[in-house]
């Protein structure tokens, strides 16, 4: 079956820090990669995706490379700031469903 | 533009009891999600509907649980007679299928609490 697995938080950064937070899948066929944020009292959004082996996700200078040859979807930013401290969550969708698996999320805080 | 809203935001119930959630999703979204959010399980799919197509049901964790679409818009997920173990934040999400493009819009969820 299909499955996320991402590194546990909290993970806590200085700002202007890089961030690095890795996930991994497990997965039939060929799945989109996507990673999720939840700020504080909000609802999930989507922060970025990518639908093929080594097309990269982008979105408010994060990024993520769907690495095929590693199962890997890390997200970094080079530069974080306060206002990014949230909740990530790593997620897979396979091509012919439609339902989405999640990691367990990773919490990042970013202090001053 | 409107996203997809949840009713109500928050719901404390006893045991035993039985709720009602509601989900509204974006107008002209023919797929429909149901996820649940709790802190010993992460974030779990419950069901899935497309259009007319019969309602993907393989996440709902009991015959408890059961949700209906009606008019292909608007859904309530219902759960009978709750369990502590039901306490959660359950999440709508919302898309238009398309293949290798579908992206999933999430409602701000209901917290449910049973004591």
């Amino acid at each position: 079956g299909n499955s996320v697995t991402q590194m546990e938080g909290p993970v806590t950064l200085s700002e202007e820090a890089f961030l690095t937070i890795n996930c991994t899948y497990t997965a039939t066929g060929y799945p989109s990669l996507f990673w999720y944020v939840q700020y504080p009292g909000e609802g999930l959004q989507l922060l970025l995706k990518a639908t093929k082996a080594d097309d990269k996700g982008s979105n408010k200078g994060f990024e993520a490379t769907y690495r095929k040859e590693t199962t890997s979807f890390h997200l970094e930013k080079g530069s974080v700031q306060v206002s990014d401290s949230a909740v990530y969550f790593c997620a897979l969708r396979t091509g012919g469903g439609n339902k989405l698996t999640f990691g367990t999320g990773t919490q990042l805080k970013v202090e001053l | 533009g409107a996203g997809v809203s949840q009713s109500p935001s928050n719901k404390v119930t006893e045991k035993g009891k039985d709720v009602e959630l509601r989900c509204d999703p974006i107008s002209g979204h023919t797929a429909l999600y149901w996820y649940r959010q709790s802190l010993g399980q992460g974030l779990e799919f419950l069901i899935y509907f497309q259009g007319n197509s019969a309602p993907d049901k393989s996440g709902l964790p009991s015959d408890r649980f059961s949700a209906e679409r009606t008019g292909g818009s608007v859904s309530t997920l219902t759960i009978q007679r709750t369990q502590q173990e039901d306490s959660a934040v359950y999440l709508c999400a919302s898309s238009t299928p398309r293949s290798g493009t579908d992206t999933q819009y999430f409602g701000p969820g209901t917290r449910l609490t049973v004591l």
